[in-house]
Formats: C-alpha cells, sequence, structure tokens
C-alpha cells in the first residue's frame, strides 16, 4: 500500500520570504501522480500543483514549484514570494494508475506566514 | 458552474440516527469520491464511484454507504450513526486520472 509522509507538522514563514515544505511517498508502482493540496482556514481544498512521475522536469504554477526527486521517492513543494493568503493548511497526496484516481494524503503541514 | 456542492454544511446527530450527506457536481465527472478528515490529519477514502452504478469501498469503509444512480449525484448514508464518526466529510469529483480531484465545502458532523 501507498504511503505518504509529511515529516513538518507546522512551519513559518515571513512574508516576501521563501519556503518549503517537504513530501516523501512510499509506493513499488512506476507511473503515478503527486499533488500539493492547499486547505485554508474556509476548508476548501484546493488543487495547488500536480506533477506526473514520467516527467522529469519539476512542474511550476506561478509562486508554488516542486523538486521532484524519484529515486529518493522525494515530492517538496516551494512557495516564493509568501503572502498573508498563503496561511493553509498543505497536504501532500500520491494517485497511482489504477482507473479510479483514489488519492492518498499524507497529515499536513500548517502553514503560517508572518506579516 | 457551482462545482461541487454538499448538504447540509453542519449537522449535528445522536448516537443511532441515521442521515444522508448529498453531493453534486454539475461538470460531468465520471469519477467521485467521498473522504473524512479527522483533526490534525489527512482525508481518507470512504468510498468512490467511477460511473453512475459502479461503487466501491476506499480505506475506511465501515459504517457507511453509497449509490451512484446518475452521474451528478453520490450521497453518502450513515446508518446508526456513532461517536467515532464525528469527522468533516469531503465529497470530491474527477474527470481524468491525473487532471486531480475538485473537492465541494465539506460536511461538518457531530455524533453525540
Amino acid at each position: 500500500a501507498q504511503t505518504v509522509t509529511q515529516s513538518q507538522p507546522e512551519m513559518s514563514v515571513q512574508e516576501a520570504e521563501t519556503v518549503t515544505l517537504s513530501c516523501t511517498y512510499d509506493t513499488s508502482e512506476s507511473n503515478y501522480y503527486l499533488f500539493w493540496y492547499k486547505q485554508p482556514p474556509s476548508r476548501q481544498m484546493i488543487l495547488v500543483i500536480r506533477q506526473e512521475a514520467y516527467k522529469q522536469q519539476n512542474a511550476t504554477e506561478n509562486r508554488f514549484s516542486v523538486n521532484f526527486q524519484k529515486a529518493a521517492k522525494s515530492f517538496s513543494l516551494k512557495i516564493s514570494d509568501s503572502q498573508l493568503g498563503d496561511t493553509a493548511m498543505y497536504f501532500c497526496a500520491f494517485s497511482s494508475r489504477g482507473g479510479s484516481e483514489k488519492l492518498v494524503f499524507g497529515k499536513g503541514t500548517k502553514l503560517t506566514v508572518n506579516p | 458552474n457551482a462545482g461541487v456542492t454538499q448538504t447540509p454544511k453542519f449537522r449535528i446527530l445522536k448516537i443511532g440516527q441515521s442521515m444522508t450527506l448529498q453531493c453534486t457536481q454539475d461538470m460531468n465527472h465520471n469519477y467521485m469520491y467521498w473522504y473524512r478528515q479527522d483533526p490534525g490529519m489527512g482525508l481518507k477514502l470512504i468510498y468512490y464511484s467511477v460511473g453512475a452504478g459502479i461503487t466501491d469501498k476506499g480505506e475506511v469503509p465501515n459504517g457507511y454507504n453509497v449509490s451512484r444512480s446518475t452521474t451528478e449525484d453520490f450521497p453518502l448514508r450513515l446508518e446508526l450513526a456513532a461517536p467515532s464518526q464525528t469527522s468533516v466529510y469531503f465529497c470530491a469529483s474527477s474527470y481524468l486520472w491525473g487532471a486531480g480531484q475538485y473537492f465541494g465545502p465539506g460536511t461538518r458532523l457531530t455524533v453525540l
């Protein structure tokens, strides 16, 4: 069974600075997707970024980028120029190919951006 | 598009009562999911569906039932509510593997 581990329960960063959230996963499969979801205090789950395992190039979405290390089974999220609105829980998730796109989530990292 | 909608937003149940959490999506997605989120934890999959008439168990299905008679609707039924079912419930949908899932706003359920 796949597992996703987020080793940082809480992190904080100053506004405008850069922060990196860590995620590791365990799988024996070769084809899969990885995701980062954001959950602000409103509790709405919002997709931030996704990465296909077969793509070597790291995904980027505006201020959000990932460092995907397939051999190390590591998938970290970098947030540049942090903004107050980035304060949220961040969840790393894994989806293996199997026709149903079931997601396996980590326990999350609570990020606080300080003014 | 309204996306994924869930009702109710909040509910308090007494032990042994039953209820149905409603989920509707207007994006014509084939795949739909129910998750629960306990305090300090990530989401865990309860049930999922790959299309109308097809459902399957996820990681934590005990105490729940689902049905999928239409593409749009995927209700979750709680029978004989127990305090262990106190949680926030999320419905989600997707159209393609790897595209990511769209989530509803969640239902906070308390069983006393």
